[in-house]
C-alpha cells in the first residue's frame, strides 16, 4: 500500500518558473525523503528530512515538513529542462526499516 | 567507486516460469532492498536483507523470495510467474539500518507474457 500521496500528479511548466510539489502521508515517521526518477530508471536521492526538521535547502531545492499535519512539500527554484521527472516523497514507519513511496509527481519543464 | 549494479536490464518471461535477478550494492554498503515498480506508480517494498537474512517484508505472497551472500550482493526470485508481475524491479543499498538515504540500482524491466 502507498504511504504518501503526491500532489499534484502532474506539472507542467515553464524553464526559470518555480516547481512545488507536496506530499502527504499517513503514520508517525522518522524521516521523510525526496527521490527524482528519469524515464522509468532508478531512483536518485535528493534530500532527507528528518522528523525534528522543518525546513531543509540543498542548491536549488527547498524541502519543508510539517508533521502536525503530516505533510510534506519540495520547491525547485529556477527549473531547468533537465528537471524534467518524476519526484517522490517516502517515508518510513515508526520502527521499521522499509521505505514506503507516494505514487509521484510527474514534473515537464518547457524550454 | 561503482554504484549499485543490477543485472539483467530487461528480461522477457512466460507465465508459469521462474526469474532471478540480480544486484550489487554501492561498495561499503551492507543492506539491500528490493522494490517493485508498476508503471505510473511508486516503488513497493518487497523485502530487505542484512547479514545474509531477510529482516523486513513487505506485502508480497512467498512466491517472492530472496538471497544475500557474504559479499552483500543479492537475488530476488520469482516463481510461478503472472502477468502482474510485469513491473521494474529496483534494488537499493544502504548502510545498516537502511532508514537513511538509499542508493538505486537502474533496475531491471521483467515483462511477463
Amino acid at each position: 500500500s502507498q504511504q504518501g500521496e503526491e500532489d499534484p500528479q502532474a506539472l507542467s511548466i515553464q524553464e526559470g518558473e518555480n516547481a512545488t510539489m507536496n506530499c502527504s502521508y499517513k503514520t508517525s515517521i522518522n524521516n521523510l525523503q525526496w527521490y527524482r526518477q528519469n524515464s522509468g530508471r532508478g531512483l536518485v536521492h535528493l534530500i532527507l528530512i528528518r522528523s525534528n526538521e522543518r525546513e531543509k535547502h540543498s542548491g536549488r531545492l527547498r524541502v519543508t515538513l510539517d508533521t502536525s499535519k503530516k505533510s510534506s512539500s519540495l520547491l525547485i527554484t529556477a527549473s531547468r529542462a533537465a528537471d524534467t521527472a518524476s519526484y517522490f516523497c517516502a517515508t518510513d514507519e515508526d520502527s521499521s526499516y522499509k521505505l514506503i513511496f507516494g505514487s509521484g509527481t510527474r514534473l515537464l519543464v518547457r524550454p | 567507486d561503482a554504484g549499485v549494479t543490477q543485472s539483467p536490464t530487461h528480461l522477457i518471461k512466460t507465465r508459469g516460469q521462474q526469474v532471478t535477478l540480480r544486484c550489487s550494492p554501492k561498495s561499503g554498503h551492507d543492506t539491500v532492498s528490493w522494490y517493485q515498480q508498476a508503471l505510473g506508480q511508486g516503488p513497493q517494498f518487497i523485502f530487505q536483507y542484512y547479514e545474509e537474512e531477510e529482516r523486513q517484508r513487505g506485502n508480497f505472497p512467498d512466491r517472492f523470495s530472496g538471497h544475500q551472500f557474504p559479499n552483500y550482493s543479492s537475488e530476488l526470485n520469482v516463481n510461478a510467474l503472472l502477468l502482474g508481475d510485469s513491473a521494474l524491479y529496483l534494488c537499493a543499498s544502504s548502510y545498516r539500518t537502511g532508514l537513511m538515504e538509499q542508493y538505486f540500482g537502474p533496475g531491471t524491466r521483467l515483462t511477463v507474457t
